[in-house]
């Protein structure tokens, strides 16, 4: 099992792009989450799904997107990046359960300039 | 979502137990304690998690106090590998929603040569 990959691993941006992060897990897992984590901080919760065609959002939604079309993949879209949103993106899933232990893939590094 | 609190920084000589607490007064019944780590440019991974019991792993043990109030990470003897930001963690057994993790800030952990 390859667990969650994410691409890009880093990325620069210009205020005002648009781009997709890309999240995969080959678990079979129902949810997944995307959280970003900035300088000295603990991660914070962007949008998270507990299923396919289901999303939902978290503490920090605004300014990004995320669909879920397929169990495997997870996309998160910035919109119109800003340097606001230079962070590192983590994506992660689990299986269902309250116990049940959340796998997270290596990150995202993102600059926006 | 009931909080946890966490020294900042933690200090362990390599090779030598190290002690990491977490207090959760505000702690439900049917809230599970999961640890989880952070290794330097990486994705948060899985410690250990319990519920009323002392709980053991091979990369760690649990203990939780009889009120449940607090609990402390156990590693058994600290190496340079283990240097890591911990996070505790309290998540609902009970599986309503997404039943997400929430990130504090939790310990550094340096460990010395």
């Amino acid at each position: 099992n390859a667990g969650v990959t994410q691409t890009p691993k880093f990325q620069v941006l210009k205020t005002g792009q648009s781009m997709t992060l890309q999240c995969a897990q080959d678990m079979n897992h129902e949810y997944m989450s995307w959280y970003r984590q900035d300088p000295g901080m603990g991660l914070r919760l962007i949008h998270y799904s507990v299923g396919a065609g289901i999303t939902d959002q978290g503490e920090v939604p605004n300014g990004y997107n995320v669909s879920r079309s397929t169990t495997e993949d997870f996309p998160l879209r910035l919109l119109s990046a800003a340097p606001s949103q230079t962070s590192v993106y983590f994506c992660a899933s689990r299986s269902s359960g309250g116990a049940s232990e959340q796998f997270f893939g290596p990150g995202t590094r993102l600059t926006v300039l | 979502d009931a909080k946890t609190t966490q020294p900042n920084s933690m200090e362990s000589n390599e090779e030598e137990p190290v002690h990491l607490p977490c207090n959760h007064s505000t702690i439900s019944g049917t809230d599970y304690i999961h640890w989880y780590r952070q290794l330097p440019s990486q994705g948060p991974e899985y410690v250990i998690h319990g519920l009323t019991s002392n709980v053991n792993n091979r990369m760690a043990s649990l203990a939780i106090a009889e009120d449940r109030k607090s609990s402390t990470l156990i590693l058994h003897r600290a190496t340079l590998r283990d240097a890591a930001v911990y996070y505790c963690i309290l998540r609902d057994q009970i599986q309503t929603g997404a039943n997400n993790l929430f990130f504090g800030t939790g310990t550094r952990l340096t460990v010395i040569p």
